[in-house]
């Protein structure tokens, strides 16, 4: 089957680095993404890893491991309006987007 | 990216009826994506639907039950048949960018059945 697990929460304080870690198990796999999704908004696209490796995108950063199917999420100078939910999602065979079940990261003052 | 809007927003509806989403993109795409989502919960993709050609469903959803219309590259509809409580939920569409697994969602319509 396909399936991919995350942490169901995480708190962190502002200024804090955070982790979110993702692991996955497709048929086929092209790359993996991360989704920021505040309460009552639209999920919005962060960042996205198709090769092994670190990307970074200002306080974001994401890591795929291909070999471990596995990839996490980091969150740098944590600010309060972080708090959201992280979705982690795969793309499968032929179009197949699978999202992970959520992350939900609360940051206090 | 691209700018989507849905409609409507949100609406509550009787069991046994039925009620179509509009998707409206602001430049011309592919591939549009139909995904529901229960609040709190994770997005299940139901159908991916190309211009011209049958939506593509997965695992547990039905023509029948969600038909979608996609008549050019900016507009595409779901429907959702003969509702029961179990389909309250968000729906939402999404596009890709020119980057495989770049989605932009639109905000989604919630909806609550009866």
């Amino acid at each position: 089957g396909q399936s991919l697990e995350q942490p169901s929460e995480v708190t962190a304080v502002e200024g804090a680095i955070v982790q979110i870690n993702c692991t996955y198990q497709t048929s086929g796999f092209y790359g993996l993404s991360w989704y920021q999704q505040h309460d009552g908004g639209a999920p919005t696209f962060l960042s996205y890893n198709a090769l092994d490796g670190l990307e970074e995108t200002g306080r974001f950063s994401s890591f795929l491991s291909r070999s471990d199917s596995y990839g996490y999420l980091l969150l740098q100078e944590l600010q309060m309006k972080d708090s959201a939910s992280y979705f982690c999602a795969v793309e499968g065979q032929g179009f197949s987007f699978i999202f992970g079940k959520g992350t939900r990261l609360l940051v206090k003052p | 990216s691209a700018v989507i809007s849905q409609k409507p927003s949100r609406d509550i509806c009787q069991r046994g009826t039925s009620l179509t989403i509009q998707c409206q993109v602001d430049s011309q795409v592919t591939m549009m994506f139909w995904y529901r989502q229960q609040p709190g919960q994770s997005l299940t993709l139901i159908a991916t639907a190309n211009q011209g050609s049958e939506a593509t469903y997965e695992s547990g959803f039905v023509i029948d039950k969600f038909p979608i219309s996609r008549p050019n590259l900016t507009f595409s509809t779901l429907t959702v048949s003969n509702m029961s409580p179990e389909d309250s939920s968000i729906y939402l569409c999404s596009v890709t960018s020119g980057r495989r697994n770049e989605q932009f969602f639109g905000p989604g319509t919630r909806l609550t059945v009866l």
